[in-house]
């Protein structure tokens, strides 16, 4: 496999539920983000993570949590979401984020629905 | 604050004609990269081009060409002899210095149709 690959590409969840996304990337870079997309708003940043390390949080609720085991993969877990957390949730990558000239690669994407 | 500016909500083109994406930006940072992304229907994010802010010449990427006027702060996409596959969302970003990471910004998008 090649590129940034997130699963699952589609999620229905309750509010109650509890549930993951996974990106991982096989392109050999060091910096993950997680981004929300929501119809008619700004592509949103969420987390970023360096080498592993997250270095940044945009002031997002404790219901998402992230998580970096190593610089390939990244998670992003859900629990007690809201209606209007339906949304694309999006994975991307970068050789890492020091430097300002390096494109992000991103995944498909998981679009999440909450009842 | 960065900010990314992306004035059409949508532009139509018709197949084989050259189309021009507006972006501004506003920034106090000397060092940045500029980038435009194309999102088609099915959703991925697919990366076009890129100009980095101390870059003299206008990047080429095949049909893709990106006209960058630093001092009016833009950074237009021109996407010449369109095709109906270039029917899809596009949008500009920004990376820029936020404490040591470099964080994109990005605009609005601008959706481009275009006709056969």
């Amino acid at each position: 496999e090649t590129g940034v690959t997130q699963t699952p590409r589609h999620l229905v969840m309750g509010m109650t539920n509890k549930k993951s996304l996974k990106c991982e990337q096989h392109l050999g870079h060091n910096a993950m983000y997680w981004y929300k997309q929501s119809a008619k708003k700004p592509l949103e940043l969420m987390f970023v993570y360096n080498f592993k390390e997250q270095t940044e949080n945009n002031s997002v609720p404790s219901r998402f949590s992230p998580e970096c085991p190593n610089s390939s993969h990244l998670f992003l877990h859900l629990h007690t979401l809201q209606p209007e957390d339906s949304a694309l949730y999006l994975c991307a990558s970068s050789q890492d984020s020091g430097t300002a000239y390096q494109p992000q690669h991103f995944g498909d994407g998981t679009r999440l629905s909450i009842l | 604050a960065q900010k990314i500016t992306q004035t059409q909500p949508g532009m139509f083109v018709q197949e084989k004609e050259a189309v021009t994406l507006d972006c501004t930006y506003d920034t106090s940072d000397q060092s940045y990269g500029l980038f435009w992304y194309k999102q088609p229907s099915s959703g991925e994010m697919i990366f076009l081009i890129y100009q980095g802010s101390y870059d003299e010449q206008n990047a080429t990427e095949g049909r893709y060409s990106l006209n960058f006027q630093k001092a009016r702060k833009s950074a237009n996409l021109v996407i010449s002899a369109s095709q109906l596959g270039d029917s899809a969302m596009y949008f500009c970003a920004m990376s820029s210095a936020s404490g040591g990471s470099y964080i994109p910004t990005f605009g609005r998008g601008t959706s481009l149709i275009v006709h056969p």
